[in-house]
């Protein structure tokens, strides 16, 4: 089945820094990967997707990158802001089945004022 | 339009007592979730519902059963309950098909004695 590795597992930032998150897939099958934000004591919700058939999407301040010859994808979040800090997740699935997503650990991100 | 209900919020059992935890979705949403969220290991599937009169195991269904009781409501089960068990507990729907995001209820949070 697939593995979805994520790292770092904790992020602290100065507020107005970068910051990134990556995470690696083992399945070659894999083309959807969202990502997900839980603030706490919430709810996971989807910030942004990618699909394997696009390399990079942005949004805003958010954008993910793939690289499915090295089975790697990445968050990138610019000029952070307190309301950022958050866990993280990312997935994998391949979309032809009964889409179950494969989840990473989580990044717990935290920016500091 | 609430999305992803959950019912308790909260729930405190002793070992070997049993309970059932509600999900219900106003989306019409074919495909139905129950994850667990530990700390420091992300996201596990427990069981899935595809469609309305399906259900599946996922990565750790030892310790529950599930009803998919309509297309509106998936409910999980702990027949004795464990302190392993001890957990978040969400309940994610998605419509199936694209898009392929899901949407997460806002958790119940449950405690084994």
């Amino acid at each position: 089945g697939e593995n979805v590795e994520q790292h770092p597992s904790t992020l602290s930032v100065q507020e107005g820094d970068s910051a990134v998150i990556k995470c690696t897939y083992s399945d070659s099958a894999s083309n959807y990967f969202p990502w997900y934000k839980q603030e706490l004591g919430k709810r996971p919700q989807l910030i942004i997707d990618i699909r394997s058939n696009v390399g990079e999407k942005k949004d805003q301040r958010i954008a993910v990158t793939l690289n499915k010859t090295a089975k790697h994808f990445s968050l990138h979040i610019t000029e952070t802001q307190p309301e950022d800090s958050a866990v993280y997740f990312c997935a994998a699935l391949a979309s032809g089945g009964s889409y179950i997503p494969t989840f990473g650990r989580g990044t717990s991100l935290i920016v500091h004022p | 339009n609430a999305g992803v209900t959950q019912t308790p919020k909260f729930q405190v059992l002793k070992t070997g007592q049993s309970m059932t935890l509600q999900c219900a979705q106003d989306m019409n949403h074919n495909s139905m979730y129950w994850y667990r969220q530990d700390p420091g290991m992300g996201l596990r599937l427990i069981y899935y519902s595809a469609s309305e009169g399906t259900t599946d195991k996922g990565e750790v269904p030892n310790g529950y059963n599930v009803s998919r009781l309509n297309k509106r409501e998936f409910s999980l089960r702990l027949e004795s309950a464990a302190p392993s068990q001890t957990s978040v507990y969400f309940c994610a729907s998605r419509e199936g098909g694209v898009p392929y995001e899901q949407y997460f209820g806002p958790g119940t949070r449950l405690t084994v004695t």
